[in-house]
């Protein structure tokens, strides 16, 4: 069975603040997205990390892939209320389209 | 807005009752996806189509019965539920396979149903 295991759990910083999520597994993933979901609404993709080694920012959002594409990071720099959320990684094997989603992050940041 | 419509937003019923959670999406994609988010677990996935057909059901007992007539539309029906039952129930869709492989792309999810098992 593969586990995404995501850390920390939680996460109450304040605004400014930089912060690391981690996003691990014993499995080897073909791609591994990144999620927010708000309260009352769906996971919304952040983005998608297909090559070992891989870094792709989005404005103060830095996310890794591992070289052994086992796992991967999400950076924010200078975290705002508005990144306040659950932050979810999600694997798919190479040949499928089964997403396993990791145990999230539940990120609050304070004004 | 996703382009993921999910109905009823929200659902309370009794354990004998019988429901259905409604899915559409209006995107053409062909994979479509059942979820269950329970508080302090892991986003469980439930039940894949492809195509319409389904590809993937991840030991969900009988009383979760998915019914998928065509790409657009996924439907969950519910009967005989339990109170660990209660949860809210994403669906997604993705594109899908095509031409025998697996187009690994973004999910997209409706906002939910938050289903009340009394």
């Amino acid at each position: 069975t593969q586990l995404l295991e995501q850390s920390p759990q939680f996460l109450s910083i304040q605004e400014g603040e930089n912060l690391t999520v981690y996003c691990n597994s014993s499995s080897v993933f073909s791609s591994l997205q990144w999620y927010r979901q708000e309260p009352g609404e769906g996971p919304v993709l952040l983005v998608t990390v297909v090559t070992g080694g891989e870094v792709k920012k989005l404005k103060r959002l830095t996310f890794q892939f591992g070289d052994a594409r086992k796992d991967s990071s999400l950076h924010i720099t200078a975290a705002q209320p508005g990144d306040t959320g659950l932050y979810l990684c999600a694997g798919a094997a190479s040949g499928t389209y089964k997403y396993i989603f990791g145990t999230g992050t539940r990120l609050k940041v304070l004004a | 807005e996703t382009g993921v419509t999910q109905t009823p937003r929200h659902l309370v019923m009794g354990m004998t009752n019988k429901k259905s959670l409604k899915c559409e999406q209006h995107l053409g994609h062909n994979a479509m996806y059942w979820y269950k988010q329970s508080a302090k677990k892991p986003l469980e996935l439930m039940f894949v189509y492809n195509f319409k057909e389904q590809t993937e059901n991840n030991s969900v007992p009988s009383r979760f019965s998915p019914e998928c007539p065509n790409s657009s539309h996924l439907f969950l029906h519910l009967h005989t539920l339990q109170p660990e039952d209660s949860a809210l129930y994403l669906c997604a869709s993705s594109q899908g396979v095509d031409s025998g492989r697996a187009v690994t792309g973004e999910l997209f999810f409706g906002e939910g149903s938050r289903l009340t098992v009394l």
